[in-house]
């Protein structure tokens, strides 16, 4: 069975600065792994998702996220935090095989931007 | 192109009645997956449909039950509700296409309070 540890359910940044958002996964063959961002009383929206191509995968509003097989890590960051980012993160596995359909989050990281 | 919606947004129901949740899946998408988001928590897998069959389950009990209609469309049913089940409840469509995953598309939710 797969399972997500997001370290730290709450992390504060200021305005401008480097956003890093941590997750490691346990998974027994090769995962997909997603980040999910949601907004207070709203449902998730897709970050990015990493499908065994490119390691290093690139999202919407300049988020990136690197996938580390010998960490088995798939971190979340971004160059320089807005307003805007203000929310809360999920980071999600699900593996490839027939069977295999269902995500499995982490409990979430609020991210607090300090103007 | 209309995304995932979902209905009622909000929903007030009695310890040990019942209650009927809809998804309408975004266009296109013909696999439908419902989740359990409790306060402060990830969400949690409860079962996915395609092709009107139930195709996965998660740890869930069986007064959850579901259904998928030919036009993709599902609803989700909750039996001799608990004040457990108070949480936001998600609906996620998605494409089969093979043994692949494609990424999962979440509606806003329905909250449902248990009282």
């Amino acid at each position: 069975a797969q399972s997500v540890t997001q370290l730290g359910s709450h992390v504060s940044v200021s305005e401008g600065a480097l956003v890093l958002l941590r997750c490691n996964y346990s998974s027994s063959v090769p995962p997909y792994l997603f980040w999910y961002v949601q907004y207070p009383n709203q449902g998730l929206q897709l970050l990015l998702k990493y499908t065994s191509a490119a390691t290093l995968v690139k999202g919407i509003n300049d988020f990136e996220a690197e996938f580390k097989k010998s960490e088995t890590s798939f971190h979340l960051t971004k160059p320089s935090a807005h307003m805007s980012d203000a929310a809360e993160y999920f980071c999600a596995v699900s593996v490839s095989g027939a069977g295999s359909y269902q995500l499995t989050f982490g409990k979430g990281t609020k991210l607090s931007v300090i103007p | 192109d209309a995304g995932v919606t979902q209905s009622p947004t909000h929903l007030i129901k009695t310890r040990g009645q019942q209650v009927t949740l809809r998804c309408s899946p975004k266009s296109g998408h013909d696999t439908v997956s419902w989740y359990q988001q409790a306060l402060g928590q990830g969400p949690q897998f409860i079962f996915q449909y395609y092709e009107e069959e139930e195709r996965q389950r998660g740890n869930f009990p069986d007064r959850f039950s579901g259904h998928q209609f030919p036009n993709y469309s599902s609803e989700l049913n909750v039996n001799a509700l608990l004040l457990g089940d108070s949480a936001l409840y998600l609906c996620a469509s998605s494409l089969e296409d093979g043994d692949f995953l494609y990424e999962q598309y979440f509606g806003p939710g329905t909250r449902l309070t248990v009282t």
